[in-house]
């Protein structure tokens, strides 16, 4: 267990929709990351939050936006999703903006766009 | 712009023998961090080993050892005395310092371990 916790497990939805991902990281880490597992574009950065503030932006579109609030907690929103939105998406955080911090993963959301 | 390339898509191993995966990653920073990240059937990530560019001595825990081969821009792991639990995808991963922390992955290998 990473200490990083993700929520939900699984989203079933269908083209169209909007959906809210949760992830709350480790105790004490300020920065949180999410990423894009899928078969097609392997795992993909898509943005990292720094206690609060957006900090890096990967090849995340512009239909997906993310936030990190005061708790730390921090949530991926995805809008107007398509078949190929479809994927495992996780969160990870670590505790510090620089060094050779490891980033410990949550167990991922896996979505599925019907 | 960084990449990283892992070359052997499928490994295998038998139980408490050897085995080594290779990583190449391509950079003109000289400040970097290396990752081996393992991904089992429940498709957890989690952290193996890290490297940092500017230490010489190479990284070991426990089992795990890799190779950092800085010039050759090449980052193998070993690992020793293989287990069942062993079994599962490795990616290795790229991270430039400062403050920019997103991680770079390689493609992965999947690791089997034969009893």
């Amino acid at each position: 267990d990473s200490g990083v916790t993700q929520t939900p497990k699984h989203l079933i939805t269908a083209t169209g929709q909007r959906v809210t991902l949760r992830c709350s990281p480790r105790s004490g880490d300020l920065s949180v990351y999410w990423y894009q597992q899928s078969l097609d574009q392997g795992l993909q950065f898509l943005i990292q939050y720094y206690n609060g503030e957006e900090r890096a932006k990967g090849n995340i579109l512009e239909r997906f936006s993310a936030q990190q609030f005061p708790d730390l907690h921090s949530e991926l929103n995805l809008s107007s999703l398509e078949l190929g939105d479809s994927a495992l998406y996780f969160c990870a955080s670590s505790v510090g903006n620089v060094g050779g911090f490891g980033q410990f993963f949550g167990p991922g959301t896996r979505l599925t766009v019907l | 712009a960084q990449t990283v390339t892992q070359s052997q898509p499928e490994m295998s191993v038998q139980e408490a023998e050897t085995v080594t995966l290779s990583c190449t990653y391509d950079t003109s920073e000289s400040d970097y961090y290396l990752f081996w990240y393992k991904q089992p059937p429940s498709r957890q990530m989690i952290l193996v080993i890290r490297q940092e560019a500017y230490k010489q001595q190479n990284a070991t825990e426990n089992r795990f050892s890799v190779n950092f081969q800085k010039a050759a821009k090449s980052f193998s792991l070993k690992i020793s005395d293989s287990q069942l639990g062993d079994a599962a995808m490795y990616f290795c991963a790229y991270r430039r310092g400062g403050a920019t922390n997103k991680l770079i992955f390689g493609t992965g290998t999947l690791l089997a371990v034969q009893p």
